[in-house]
């Protein structure tokens, strides 16, 4: 089945800083690349997403990245604010899997002041 | 326009019990998704529901099994409990199944297993 590795477990940045969260897979006919924050108590939410058929999205201070060929994408965030601070987890899907994803192992990211 | 909601928020069993969680997914969406999230894991998706019928299922024994209900709430049951189903078990809509996209996401049932 599919895998997905995360890294880094855990991350500290300096508010206005940029935080970088990196994620591989194994699958290549995965095609679908979410992001989602989950905050403490809460479910996860979808913060960005990319398909297969484009290389980068940007949604104001977040972007994610995808480079097919060596099976890894990647989140973005820049100018960080305490707000950001939360546990990120990357996903991985494909058209025809039932909307099944496969999640990551997640990474705290603490934004300091 | 409601979220997903889920009943109990927290429940404690003990071993060799049965436990039923219970799911509303979003208004207007057909599809309700199960995960189980261990203490520091990423959520692992359990199975799917889609219009009353499990549509793929994950690496979890028989003894976890659902139901979806005409108005596409669902419910999850877990026989025979044992300490490793302790965690937080989320439940998802999303509005089909045909292509991958967002899931919303409840705010998960806490169980723990004494």
């Amino acid at each position: 089945g599919e895998n997905v590795e995360q890294h880094p477990s855990t991350l500290s940045v300096q508010e206005g800083d940029s935080a970088v969260i990196k994620c591989t897979y194994s699958d290549s006919a995965s095609n679908y690349f979410p992001w989602y924050k989950q905050e403490l108590g809460k479910g996860p939410q979808l913060i960005i997403d990319i398909r297969s058929n484009v290389g980068e999205k940007k949604d104001q201070r977040i972007a994610v990245t995808l480079n097919k060929t060596a099976k890894h994408f990647s989140l973005h965030i820049t100018e960080t604010q305490p707000e950001d601070s939360a546990v990120y987890f990357c996903a991985v899907s494909f058209t025809g899997g039932g909307n099944k994803l496969t999640f990551g192992t997640g990474t705290q990211l603490k934004v300091e002041l | 326009e409601t979220g997903v909601t889920q009943s109990p928020t927290h429940l404690i069993k003990t071993r060799g019990q049965q436990v039923t969680l219970r799911c509303s997914s979003q208004s207007g969406h057909n599809t309700v998704s199960w995960y189980q999230q261990a203490l520091g894991q990423g959520p692992q998706f359990i199975f799917q529901y889609y219009r009353e019928e499990e549509n793929g299922r994950g690496n979890f024994p028989p003894r976890f099994s659902g139901l979806q209900f005409p108005n596409y709430s669902s419910e999850l049951n877990v026989n025979a409990l044992e300490l490793d189903d302790s965690a937080l078990y989320l439940c998802a809509s999303s509005p089909g199944t045909r292509s991958a996209g967002e899931l919303f996401f409840g705010e998960g049932s806490r169980l723990t297993v004494l």
